[in-house]
């Protein structure tokens, strides 16, 4: 079955250093997103990407950067933890922007002291 | 700017019905999505609505009102498995989801 994977699903890390979320989708969507959600906030868009290359500044992407090499992956990475980027992030694809549904992966929960 | 609002919390008892509401004002109207979401686990997928009306999918529903900015999803003969967050998300005029922050329901026996 196709499905949309995380890594890693907790990690905790200090302020300053370089974080890496993996994002992993075999559905072949074109359409890749990340989310934080934090409590009493709705889900906010960080980066999102449309295909190979293309990447996109979302509503949140100061401190966050992506890249998109191929159709499966789209890693997040946070350049140097804040603690204010303590969060669960979300990773999610869709198979066309008209559609609008989402499939998410299972969610990273990413503590920064 | 651009916001969706929805109560924090419903409780409600099991085998009964409840309506989650949602408002919203965006900039542009391209649907109207909502998602379920259990505690921990990723939010999927349960509803769409882009005309006026009520779609109904099983136990579940969704209604629309674009000339209100007006949104509720129904819930009928609700089962403990119903308790999770449900979300409502706007489709803006850029193709861009704007998320509301959840209805936290509640199922009591």
């Amino acid at each position: 079955d196709a499905e949309i994977t995380q890594s890693p699903r907790h990690k905790i890390t200090e302020t300053g250093r370089q974080v890496t979320l993996a994002c992993h989708q075999t559905w072949n969507h074109n359409n890749m997103f990340w989310y934080r959600q934090d409590l009493g906030h709705g889900l906010r868009l960080i980066h999102y990407s449309y295909g190979v290359q293309d990447t996109n500044k979302g509503e949140v992407s100061d401190g966050y950067s992506v890249s998109r090499s191929n159709t499966e992956d789209l890693p997040l990475t946070l350049e140097s933890a804040a603690s204010s980027q303590t969060s669960v992030y979300f990773c999610a694809s869709s198979e066309t922007e008209e559609t609008g549904e989402l499939f998410f992966g299972e969610g990273s929960r990413l503590t920064v002291l | 700017g651009q916001n969706i609002d929805q109560p924090t919390e419903m409780t409600a008892t099991e085998g009964a019905i409840v309506q989650i509401n949602c408002t919203y004002q965006t900039s542009g109207f391209n649907g109207l999505f909502w998602y379920q979401q259990h505690a921990g686990e990723a939010p999927t997928f349960l509803s769409y609505n882009v005309l006026d009306g009520l779609e109904e999918k099983g136990r579940f529903s969704s209604f629309l009102s674009r000339s209100k900015g007006y949104s509720y999803l129904l819930l009928k003969e609700l089962q403990m498995k119903d308790s999770a967050s449900y979300l409502c998300a706007v489709r803006d005029s850029n193709y861009q989801l704007i998320w509301g922050a959840g209805t936290k329901l509640i199922i009591k026996p």
